[in-house]
């Protein structure tokens, strides 16, 4: 069965740095499209950002291009956010999700597997 | 960009059917043939039930059933029951290679 676990979440002053992880089992990770996306508390979901399966492509949300990187080490079946400059409005759960069926982005195709999360607080 | 509107609740009774919209508003995108519905109890990770306006993933039961007029996407669930309590999500291509949800329905089994 498919696994996604994501990890790294925690309180972080306004202005500061956090990397969330998750790891990835039970597929061949390279072959599909990887994707964050966060859920403020009460809220709805919004998509984050994407990475092709290589990781030679990213894409971005407008509310975090410039201050979120993505990135995968596909040797490892890992995928990262690098979320820098972080405000209170980033504050969520942050979801990882994989692509159904590709291994480049396109933002047509649903996501067939979550992971359960990890919490991100931003305050002071 | 184009954004997705979906009411904040929805109930019914077990049995009955119940059905939700989600409506794309600010059309700068001609393409709305990719909605995605999801399904998320409390604490849980969302599940996708609904992809390409109406295609089931293997597992859901047909009891879901998704369909399109305009600029409306619909879920209906039939024969309700008490596990369909949950908040479900629509989605749909964004434009420039991004995503939109809509803010979810809560459906409540009464």
């Amino acid at each position: 069965e498919v696994q996604l676990l994501e990890s790294g979440g925690g309180l972080v002053q306004p202005g500061g740095s956090l990397r969330v992880s998750c790891a990835a089992s039970s597929f061949t990770f390279s072959r599909y499209a990887m994707s964050w996306v966060r859920q403020a508390p009460g809220k709805g979901l919004e998509w984050v950002s994407a990475i092709s399966g290589t990781g030679g492509r990213t894409y971005y949300a407008d509310s975090v291009r410039g201050r979120f990187t993505t990135s995968r080490d596909n040797s490892k079946n890992m995928l990262y956010l690098q979320m820098n400059r972080v405000s209170a409005d980033d504050t969520a759960v942050y979801y990882c999700a994989k692509d159904r069926d590709h291994e480049f982005w396109s933002g047509y195709r649903p996501f067939d597997y979550w992971g359960l999360g990890t919490l991100v607080t931003v305050s002071s | 960009q184009s954004a997705l509107t979906q009411p904040p609740s929805a109930s019914g009774s077990p049995g009955q059917s119940v059905t939700m919209s989600c409506t794309r508003t600010n059309d700068d995108v001609d393409d709305y043939g990719y909605v995605s519905w999801y399904q998320q109890h409390p604490g849980k990770a969302p599940k996708l039930i609904i992809f390409e306006i109406s295609k089931r993933p293997s597992g859901v039961p047909d009891r879901f059933s998704g369909s399109k007029s305009g600029n409306t996407a619909s879920l209906t669930i039939s024969g309700l029951q008490a596990e369909d309590e949950a908040h479900y999500h629509c989605s749909s291509y964004g434009g420039s290679s991004t995503v939109v949800f809509g803010g979810g329905t809560k459906l409540t089994v009464l």
